[in-house]
């Protein structure tokens, strides 16, 4: 059974302080990594897919890394407006995605 | 209209009604999906349907039917739900190639409560 698991549950930091959040993953045969944004009373927000261990991608302060076994989701110098829910999932041999719990983002001003 | 809209936004129904979400894709996409969010749990995918055909149901209950009757429009119909069917119901668009499951399009879901 595919699982995914995000740590932490929930994360503070003040602006301009960077951090990293988790996504470890178990998947027969990865398809993607998935990388999205929630913000309250809202759908999730794409940001990135990851199909192979050492690809990254970046967008603005976040920048994804995948590895056999987790995936990071750094965020650098954040800003207020970062705060936010972010989910991780997977894709593999079933082709249907597993979503992770989240990681709860506060940046504080 | 852009994006994925749903309707909609606030339901509240008894457990004896039957009721109809809404959802529209206006981004071209061939496939669509109906999820449900609870809280403290990960998202989980109720159905899929790529070109119209519903290719997957994710061991949902039956007072869930789904309905696509073409690639834009998605509902998701309900009867004799129970309270804890209560969620946030999210519907989502991607463009399949058939290789490997695309980024998803998400709507701003529909927030049920079963009373």
């Amino acid at each position: 059974e595919d699982q995914v698991t995000q740590s932490p549950e929930a994360l503070r930091l003040q602006e301009g302080e960077s951090s990293s959040l988790n996504c470890s993953y178990t998947v027969s045969g990865l398809r993607g990594l998935f990388w999205y944004r929630q913000d309250p009373g809202k759908g999730p927000e794409f940001l990135f897919t990851l199909y192979s261990a050492g690809e990254e991608k970046e967008k603005e302060r976040l920048k994804a890394t995948l590895t056999k076994k987790e995936s990071f989701l750094h965020i650098t110098a954040p800003k207020p407006e970062d705060s936010a829910t972010y989910l991780c999932a997977s894709s593999g041999g079933s082709y249907i995605p597993t979503f992770g719990r989240g990681t709860s983002l506060i940046v504080h001003p | 209209e852009t994006g994925v809209t749903q309707t909609p936004r606030h339901l509240v129904m008894g457990m004896t009604n039957k009721k109809s979400l809404k959802c529209e894709q206006h981004l071209g996409h061939n496939a669509m999906y109906w999820y449900k969010q609870s809280a403290k749990k990960p998202l989980e995918l109720m159905f899929v349907y790529n070109f119209k055909e519903q290719t997957e149901n994710n061991s949902v209950p039956s007072r869930f039917s789904p309905e696509c009757p073409n690639s834009s429009h998605l509902f998701l119909h309900l009867h004799t739900l129970q309270p804890e069917d209560s969620a946030l119901y999210l519907c989502a668009s991607s463009q399949e190639t058939g290789q490997v499951l695309g980024e998803q399009y998400f709507g701003p879901g529909t927030r049920l409560t079963v009373t």
